[in-house]
């Protein structure tokens, strides 16, 4: 499997929203209907944290202002208002199958 | 407070070895799978290998027969021994948590800080 996301970087304004996309080589859809496809933040100097598990499912204590969504091979994570604290480098990461793969990265800072 | 904290990073020369560790707290060990990523200097993050709560392992091809996983759910801890060291290798080493469901997936929810293996 083959992970793409769009964007080397994204240049985002604060209070404004942002999306970064992401797409898989093949469907990431498994036969128990989920879509195995996680999405990750790594901020500077920190380790990497998980925001979406199944595509759409916000990890614990992931504000509500970060949602997943897409099916099959297309994905999208989106922020709806982007704060200071959100700036960092953020992947999508196919668990369908060994060895999970993620993609390249977006970087995410404030213009 | 659920934790994993790495240890083992170190300086090493080309074609050595070196063995990391990954100790667990916080939560029952024995319950999740263990995963560790890495993140070379400039690069962006790359699975490595993962061992179930039975013990099976599965790995990235860029290490396999070189790397081996093993946990001891007795003392909360997982080992990744790696061989044939090379510059390639050279990253930050992340362990991290996956938990063990038949029916569900829950993402790697819980990261250590990471442990620096520089191969030079």
């Amino acid at each position: 499997i083959v992970m793409t996301q769009s964007a080397f970087s994204v240049p985002v304004t604060l209070g404004e929203p942002a999306s970064i996309s992401c797409r898989s080589s093949q469907s990431l859809l498994y036969s128990n209907g989920y879509t195995y496809v996680d999405w990750y933040l790594q901020k500077p100097g920190q380790p990497p944290q998980l925001l979406i598990y199944l595509g759409s499912n916000r990890a614990s204590g992931v504000p509500d202002r970060f949602s997943g969504s897409g099916s099959g091979t297309d994905f999208t994570l989106k922020i709806s208002r982007v704060e200071a604290e959100d700036v960092g480098v953020y992947y999508c990461m196919e668990a369908l199958q060994t060895p999970f793969i993620f993609g390249p990265g977006t970087k995410v800072d404030i213009k | 407070e659920e934790q994993l904290v790495e240890s083992g990073g170190d300086l090493v020369q080309p074609g050595g070895s070196l063995r990391l560790s990954c100790a667990a707290s916080g939560f029952t060990f024995s319950n999740y799978w263990m995963h560790w990523v890495r993140r070379a200097p400039g690069k962006g993050l790359v699975w490595v290998a993962r061992i179930n709560s039975d013990g099976s392992t599965n790995y990235a091809d860029s290490v396999k027969g070189r790397f081996t996983l093993s946990r001891d759910n007795a003392k909360n801890t997982v080992h990744l021994q790696m061989h044939s060291l090379t510059v390639e290798d050279t990253a930050v080493y992340y362990c991290a948590r996956d938990e063990d469901d038949q029916e569900y997936y829950y993402g790697m929810d819980v990261w250590g800080p990471g442990t620096t293996v520089t191969v030079s």
